[in-house]
């Protein structure tokens, strides 16, 4: 049951742009999180957003959560061209302990 | 060095086979994970175990088998009843009651 959609599909942008993209879910959460894949590696967790949360740093990243509109959205600024990788939002309804993982936008960042 | 160990990195299976993908993990987790990814997909869970001895079905169970006899091992064997299984294979494991997952290197999984 993937229920995340992620939008754009794919993302391209120059090296010190910043990177928007985007991710809505269809049931009540507890949290949500953000991982990055780089291409044919596994996934690395960036970041975790609480339901009680509006936004939330860490570095470059910025997320933000609207549980009224059921979206989040992850903000990458300054973009490097090692931020090239896929990007996926999981959520946590899935039952305990099991998460969601949404279809991920494919970011490439060029210098 | 602690982490999630996925073996081997590529596999091919001849038809009618049955292969076996190791996972084994350091971080003393008791939540383990096994998701299909498939090209430009997003993942999805084929099967998940909270304690030792015990596993649950994911979304795509069918086809697949595990088993959960050491808490830091979770192999996972694709068998021959499943049709379609070229795709990449991912290991997580993660603390219970944390949320967050930690994932292997993955394995590449071929028809011959």
């Amino acid at each position: 049951s993937q229920q995340g959609e992620e939008d754009p599909q794919a993302l391209s942008i120059q090296e010190g742009e910043n990177a928007t993209m985007n991710c809505s879910y269809k049931t009540s959460i507890n949290n949500l999180q953000w991982y990055r894949q780089n291409s044919g590696r596994g996934l690395v967790h960036l970041i975790l957003i609480r339901s009680n949360e509006r936004e939330k740093h860490s570095g470059r990243l910025r997320v933000t959560l609207d549980t009224s509109k059921k979206s989040s959205s992850l903000l990458i600024t300054a973009s490097r061209a090692a931020d090239t990788a896929s990007y996926f939002c999981a959520t946590d309804n899935g039952g305990f302990q099991k998460l969601v993982f949404g279809t991920g936008t494919r970011l490439l960042v060029s210098p | 060095d602690g982490g999630i160990t996925q073996s081997p990195k590529y596999l091919f299976r001849k038809e009618g086979q049955n292969v076996t993908l190791s996972c084994e993990q350091n971080l003393n987790h008791d939540a383990m994970y096994w998701y299909r990814q498939d090209p430009g997909q997003g993942l999805r869970l084929i099967y998940y175990s909270q304690i030792v001895n015990d596993f649950q079905k994911g979304d795509i169970a069918e086809g697949y088998s595990v088993s959960r006899e050491k808490k830091e091992s979770f192999p996972l064997t694709v068998t021959s009843a499943q049709k379609n299984p070229t795709a990449f294979y991912l290991c997580a494991s993660a603390v219970l009651a944390k949320n967050i997952q930690y994932f292997g290197a993955g394995t590449r999984l071929s028809v011959l």
